[in-house]
């Protein structure tokens, strides 16, 4: 099991520029989440996805938008990246839709918008 | 508003010694908690997670405490060693949320001296 996959690992874009962060769990997991984390501040949620077919806004879903291409896929889009952007992405996995199943993480995407 | 505040950016302890991470949280809803550790470059990895029906609960050499009036936990590793250096993210979830979607803290970064 690969667990949860995350491509690229890093990557630089100008303002304005558009891409698509990947990411892929193996484990048959219902529920992914797409987070960022900013020096100082933590893992703030930007979407989640409940279930295939379904996405909700997180805490901070402005400038993004997500699809859940299947059960497998959650992909993270920047339309028209900015360099409040710039941070590192995490996806993440969950099992079953009870509190006591925690999230799998990927090994993040490094992103950098100048 | 942070609903789950790690109030110690930092933390350093002598290798063999015991360390305490605090977490405090503000949203009586929580009935979840959860502890994950992080290296650099790496994604978050779980740790240890308690209910709000528990107190406590203990894996090896790790052993969260839930104090529900004082909506506080704290996560002792005992004995501590050089490989628990990392940074320790304490996060909340309440049934009925979201797909469980996780509050985090800002995080500490542990250092254990050898």
């Amino acid at each position: 099991n690969a667990g949860v996959t995350q491509t690229p690992k890093f990557q630089v874009l100008k303002t304005g520029q558009s891409m698509t962060l990947q990411c892929a769990q193996d484990m048959n997991h219902n529920s992914m989440y797409w987070y960022r984390q900013d020096p100082g501040m933590g893992l703030r949620l930007i979407y989640y996805s409940a279930s295939e077919g379904t996405t909700d806004k997180g805490e901070v879903p402005n400038g993004y938008n997500v699809s859940r291409l299947n059960k497998r896929e959650f992909s993270l889009r920047l339309e028209s990246a900015a360099p409040s952007q710039t941070s590192v992405y995490f996806c993440a996995s969950r099992d079953r839709d009870r509190p006591f199943y925690e999230q799998y993480f990927g090994p993040g995407t490094r992103l950098t918008v100048t | 508003d942070q609903q789950v505040k790690q109030n110690s950016p930092s933390l350093s302890v002598q290798e063999g010694r015991i360390s305490i991470l605090n977490c405090d949280y503000t949203n009586s809803m929580f009935d979840y908690f959860l502890w994950y550790k992080k290296y650099p470059a790496e994604g978050p990895t779980f740790l240890i997670s308690i209910s709000s029906i528990k107190d406590k609960n203990e894996d090896g050499r790790f052993t969260v405490f839930l104090n529900k009036s004082a909506k506080h936990l704290s996560l002792h590793i005992v004995p501590s060693q050089p490989g628990d250096s990392a940074v320790y993210f304490c996060a909340a979830s309440a049934t009925g949320a979201g797909s469980y979607q996780l509050t985090f803290g800002k995080g500490t970064k542990l250092s254990v001296i050898p």
